[in-house]
C-alpha cells in the first residue's frame, strides 16, 4: 500500500491568512493525487484533483500543487468557512489511500 | 445531478454481518466507465477506502478486509450493496459511499452520501 502522510496534523490560524498543508506518497505517484475538505458531522467534498486541477464549484482561494511523492494544499486567504480537516488521497493505485488529515482551526 | 445515500442498520452486535445500500441517482451503474466506492471513517479518525464496484461487475477490495468483504449491483435499482462480515466493536465507523469520476488523466470521489455510523456493540 502506498503511505500517505500530512503535516501539520493540526493547526490555528487567523482570517486572511495563507495557510498550506503538506502530503507526501511513499514512493512516486506522479500527479495522481486529489484533496478533500471534511467539515464536522459531514460527508468530504472534492476540492482538487490531479494534484491541482480546481474541481467545479471550489473557490479560487484553494491551490493545488506537486508531483511525484510531494503535494501541498494551500488556502491562500483563510475564511471562516475553511474549519474543516482537509484529506490528501493518491488515486495513483488501489488500494486507494488517505492521509490522517489536518484540521484547520480559526 | 448525482446524489447518494447510505442505508442500514445503525447498530450491529459483534460477529454479525453488516449489510449497507446505497441508493443513488444522476448515474447509472449500467454506463460504461462508472464505478462506485465505499469509504468508512472511524470516529474521529481518517478515511479508509474499502471497495469499488464497476459497470462492468468488476470488483477492488481493500486487501486488508478483502475476506470480509462483498460489493454487489442492482442496475436496476440504481443501488450499490455493501456486506461486512463478522463486525468486531473496531470496525465502528461512518460508513460512505461515493461517485468515482474519471478526469481525463485521473480518478477522484466527486460526489458523497451523506454517510451512515454504524455502531458495533451488544
Amino acid at each position: 500500500d502506498i503511505q500517505m502522510t500530512q503535516s501539520p496534523l493540526s493547526l490555528s490560524a487567523s482570517i486572511g491568512d495563507r495557510v498550506t498543508i503538506t502530503c507526501r506518497a511513499g514512493e512516486a505517484i506522479d500527479k495522481f493525487v486529489a484533496w478533500y475538505q471534511q467539515k464536522p458531522g459531514k460527508a468530504p467534498n472534492l476540492l482538487i484533483y490531479a494534484a491541482s486541477s480546481l474541481q467545479n464549484g471550489v473557490p479560487t482561494r484553494f491551490i493545488g500543487s506537486g508531483s511525484g511523492t510531494d503535494f501541498t494544499l494551500t488556502i491562500s486567504s483563510l475564511q471562516p468557512e475553511d474549519l474543516a480537516s482537509y484529506y490528501c488521497q493518491q488515486t495513483y493505485t488501489n488500494p486507494w489511500t488517505f492521509g490522517p488529515g489536518t484540521k484547520v482551526e480559526i | 445531478q448525482i446524489t447518494l445515500k447510505e442505508s442500514g442498520p445503525t447498530l450491529v452486535k459483534p460477529t454479525e454481518t453488516l449489510t449497507l445500500t446505497c441508493t443513488f441517482s444522476g448515474f447509472s451503474l449500467g454506463t460504461s466507465g462508472v464505478s462506485v466506492g465505499w469509504i468508512r471513517q472511524p470516529p474521529g479518525k481518517a478515511l479508509e477506502w474499502l471497495a469499488f464496484i464497476y459497470w462492468d461487475d468488476d470488483k477492488h477490495y481493500s486487501p486488508s478486509l478483502k475476506n470480509r468483504l462483498t460489493v454487489t449491483k442492482d442496475t436496476s435499482k440504481n443501488q450499490v450493496v455493501l456486506t461486512m462480515t463478522d463486525m468486531e466493536p473496531v470496525d465502528t465507523a461512518t460508513f460512505f459511499c461515493a461517485h468515482k469520476r474519471r478526469y481525463s488523466t485521473t480518478w477522484a470521489f466527486d460526489h458523497w452520501g451523506q454517510g451512515i455510523l454504524v455502531t458495533v456493540s451488544s
